[in-house]
């Protein structure tokens, strides 16, 4: 069972912040996000573990609360390049992973 | 360094043709993928290998199949493609489970 994104979409002008959420009815044992711009392959950007801590990645980075069985991404002061599709990928305790149906972000000048 | 390699980028098939994907990494990765992509939606699993000689079925599988025959490479097939298979279709490689996914650029795929 594939993984929920909110919101599907978010539109921001250059310099704001952004959260994007991952959520699971299942037990997960980690999460990976990845970026896709536009007619291109997706990106890795990170993963969060079970147990693990809340990782970075330039002005992006992101926290997993394993009890809630959900990920969020933080997009800090954001810039042109940030605009893209991220997705999250949900990988369970059953070995199992999908892929959410991403999140449309659009950084505006 | 290539990474991985898909070909071809773009193919037109009709109704009941058959086709073959190609997908090439030069990372020594163990594990490889195939995913369909439809228009705004994400990735859906359709064939993955955890080794050489290895094939296992993803969450949508059905109207395709796979080998690996060599480590480098593994190759997605229709048997007869249906306009339902319309789709972007991306080749990923990883080390190991639960590790960084690296993806083709993917190979466009229309089917009339």
């Amino acid at each position: 069972q594939q993984p929920v994104q909110s919101p599907q979409a978010v539109i921001l002008r250059e310099g704001e912040d952004a959260v994007i959420n991952c959520s699971s009815s299942k037990a997960l044992y980690s999460v990976h996000w990845y970026r896709q711009k536009h007619g291109e392959a997706p990106v890795f950007l990170m993963i969060l573990l079970k147990g693990g801590e809340q990782k970075g990645h330039d002005k992006i980075s992101a926290s997993f609360n394993e009890k809630k069985q959900q990920s969020s991404l933080y997009l800090t002061a954001s810039q042109l390049s940030y605009s893209g599709t991220y997705f999250c990928g949900t990988y369970t305790n059953a070995g199992k992973s999908t892929f959410g149906d991403g999140t449309t972000l659009t950084v505006k000048p | 360094n290539a990474g991985v390699t898909q070909t071809p980028k773009f193919r037109v098939l009709k109704t009941g043709q058959s086709m073959t994907l190609l997908c090439a990494q030069d990372m020594n990765h163990e594990y490889m993928y195939w995913y369909r992509q439809d228009p705004g939606m994400g990735l859906r699993l359709i064939h993955y290998s955890v080794g050489e000689g290895t094939t296992a079925k993803g969450e949508v599988p059905d109207g395709y199949n796979v080998s690996r025959l060599k480590k480098q490479n593994f190759l997605l097939g229709l048997e007869s493609a249906a306009p339902s298979q319309t789709s972007v279709y991306f080749c990923a490689s990883s080390y190991g489970w639960n590790t960084e996914a690296f993806f083709g650029q993917g190979t466009r795929l229309t089917v009339v």
